[in-house]
């Protein structure tokens, strides 16, 4: 059965600094991964996709990495600001119908 | 704008009430999906509709029904048969086999 890990559960990083999330899955046999947001009280934003044919994706300071033979996933967010103090939760499409497997997310917060 | 939305957004209930939470999309997704998220837990797939008129169990289906009528709602039923109902319920949609998912602004349900 699939597993989803991320580590750390929480990071706090001063404003400014690079910081790197980190995901991993127990099977490599996955469609896709895909990298969430999610603000308290509030729904899931997707941030990035990335196919299981692919390396990596960006998205303007977001770089979202995949090594499906070790399964792993990084989600590397540059120049951090406090507006990116969220939840980020990795998931991956494992099954024939689309199913999202989740990990339990890491929380992020950057200080002023 | 096209968009998933869930109402309402917050549910106050009594045990062994059942009550019904909405979920329409106008994105004219085929697919649409039901999670439920307690705290420090990931999100767990309740119940997956592929296309209208059908729809299969996730992994925490007991106590709880869907219906997919038309390609647009997919109603979630909390029965009184669950038996810890209170958490923060997510629907989600997306184009079968593209396996992007997009979700809702969610639903805190509480039940006393």
């Amino acid at each position: 059965k699939q597993e989803v890990t991320q580590i750390p559960a929480a990071l706090s990083v001063p404003e400014g600094e690079n910081l790197v999330l980190n995901c991993s899955f127990t099977d490599s046999a996955i469609y896709n991964l895909q990298w969430f947001r999610q603000d308290p009280g509030k729904g899931l934003t997707s941030l990035l996709l990335i196919q299981s044919s692919q390396r990596e994706q960006t998205s303007g300071r977001l770089n979202a990495s995949l090594d499906k033979s070790s399964g792993r996933s990084t989600l590397y967010i540059a120049a951090s600001q406090p507006g990116d103090s969220a939840t980020y939760l990795c998931a991956v499409t494992g099954g024939s119908q689309g199913n999202l497997i989740f990990g339990k997310g890491t929380k992020l917060s950057v200080k002023p | 704008d096209g968009g998933i939305t869930q109402s309402p957004k917050y549910l106050f209930r009594k045990e062994g009430q059942n009550v019904t939470l909405s979920c329409e999309q106008n994105l004219n997704h085929d697919a649409m999906y039901w999670y439920r998220q307690d705290p420090g837990q990931g999100l767990r797939l309740i119940y997956y509709s592929q296309i209208v008129n059908d729809f299969q169990k996730g992994d925490i289906a007991e106590g709880y029904s869907v219906s997919r009528e038309k390609k647009e709602s997919f109603p979630l039923t909390v029965t009184s048969a669950q038996k810890n109902p209170t958490a923060f319920y997510l629907c989600a949609s997306s184009i079968p086999g593209l396996y992007e998912q997009y979700f809702g602004p969610g639903t805190r349900l509480t039940v006393t």
